[in-house]
């Protein structure tokens, strides 16, 4: 199974600070995802990415930014974090498209903003 | 409003029974169908697929598809205690490279 891994596993942030959520895939997925899931809300997709340098917009994208350096990592970037971004933070990888979207999901980032 | 919706937001079934999961997608050009599974505290894990009109079974779980009404649903035989979590069903478009669509989520609760 396809290998994602996230870090922080855990983040405690302030009001207005800046948060950097990492992910990296080992698994040479073009395709990389950003998600938070919330109760109520299900899990929505922020920014996505088709490859090395590219970055889409998803669903909730407002207040974030992702970068993809390389194949492997894609980071989601907080520049001014606020309380209504607490949550959980799910990073995934794979979709090939068709019947090949199976995403692959890491273990996720619970971030706490005060 | 949720383009997957799913039914029953929870259910609970005693051990050894059968569990039955319900998706519908109201966007009529979703092609492909997934059923993730997702333990608590954990990440969601697919558990399995569906692309055409029919049934496919897997070991105790089965999925069924009517692509005419875009109505997927999910059955867990012999419901096991370990079953407990939150099933989740996302449906993509063919051509629209990668992107999931995902329901709210149904939480099952298996009782021994």
């Amino acid at each position: 199974e396809a290998a994602v891994t996230q870090s922080p596993r855990n983040k405690v942030a302030v009001t207005g600070g800046k948060v950097t959520l990492s992910c990296n895939q080992t698994n040479n997925h073009n395709n990389m995802y950003w998600y938070r899931q919330d109760t109520g809300h299900g899990l929505r997709l922020i920014h996505y990415s088709y490859g090395a340098g590219s970055t889409e917009k998803g669903d909730i994208p407002d207040g974030y930014k992702a970068s993809r350096p390389s194949q492997e990592n894609f980071s989601l970037i907080l520049e001014l974090a606020t309380p209504s971004q607490t949550s959980v933070y799910f990073c995934a990888s794979g979709g090939l498209g068709g019947r090949q979207d199976t995403q692959y999901f890491g273990p996720g980032t619970r971030l706490l903003v005060l | 409003q949720q383009k997957v919706q799913q039914s029953p937001e929870s259910l609970i079934v005693p051990e050894g029974g059968m569990a039955s999961l319900n998706c519908t997608s109201s966007d009529r050009n979703v092609d492909y169908f997934w059923w993730y599974r997702q333990h608590s505290g954990k990440s969601p894990k697919m558990l399995m697929s569906i692309f055409s009109n029919g049934e496919k079974e897997e070991g105790r779980f089965t999925v069924h598809l009517n692509k005419a009404s875009l109505h997927t649903s999910l059955h867990i035989r012999d419901s096991q205690p370990s079953d407990s979590a939150l099933y989740l069903c996302a449906a993509s478009k063919a051509g629209n490279t990668g992107k999931l669509i995902f329901g709210l989520g149904t939480t099952l609760q298996v009782q021994p």
